[in-house]
């Protein structure tokens, strides 16, 4: 079983749906939550940063955490053709000589249709 | 400006040669990592410096060997490649804990 899970999708959505996307992981050290969005043969650019649990809002964007679950999400609020992309939950134990390791979901691919 | 830059875009090659990725960022940063993408997307963390000092090695084959002339570069040597070496290589550079900045890959074929 791998450290961090994620639906690879793909999830299909009508262009202003909310679009809901999860994580669940099994390393109770992770405090660092990160999602990140990635085009097609581009690289992963940060979205949304979380530290241990809670919400945090960024636009149409939130994210949230659960560390009592052991669960992450991310929600996109009236989505766009432009939201279609893979996202990629990653998190860390936040230990600096560790070198910040990220640990990466496997992405769940989206897609807006107009 | 390019944050986080990697040459080449695009690498194909044939089984046993060897080849080199290079990365250099101007953020400023003090660690600078490697992560390999495969097929299915799943991103895995190869190697990490820190201020030119190895910090992550994780369990890759020894013909994978980077390299860290600074703090603002981070090259990858491979040798003797094979079929399964293909993948899009990516660097990345951070300051804090897990704000990782990434650069465009670098998509390897070897036939």
């Amino acid at each position: 079983q791998k450290e961090v899970e994620q639906d690879p999708g793909p999830l299909s959505v009508p262009e202003g749906a909310i679009v809901s996307l999860n994580c669940t992981y099994s390393n109770s050290a992770f405090q660092y939550f990160m999602w990140y969005r990635q085009y097609s043969r581009k690289g992963p650019e940060l979205l949304m940063y979380t530290y241990s649990s809670g919400n945090k809002e960024d636009g149409r964007f939130t994210a949230q955490v659960d560390k009592s679950s052991k669960y992450i999400s991310l929600f996109i609020r009236d989505s766009q053709p432009s939201d279609s992309a893979t996202y990629l939950c990653a998190m860390s134990a936040g230990i600096k000589a560790a070198g910040n390791k990220l640990t990466f979901g496997g992405g769940t691919r989206v897609l807006v249709k107009p | 400006d390019t944050a986080v830059s990697q040459t080449p875009k695009y690498l194909v090659t044939q089984m046993g040669n060897d080849k080199s990725i290079k990365c250099e960022q101007n953020l400023g940063h003090d660690t600078m990592y490697w992560y390999k993408q495969d097929s299915k997307k799943f991103l895995k963390i190869m190697f990490s410096y820190n201020n030119k000092e190895l910090i992550i090695n994780e369990t890759v084959p020894n013909r994978f060997s980077p390299k860290s002339p600074d703090k603002a570069h981070l090259n990858l040597h491979i040798n003797s490649l094979e079929l399964g070496d293909s993948a899009v290589y990516f660097c990345a550079s951070s300051q804090d804990y897990g704000t990782q900045y990434f650069g465009p890959g670098t998509r390897l074929t070897v036939t």
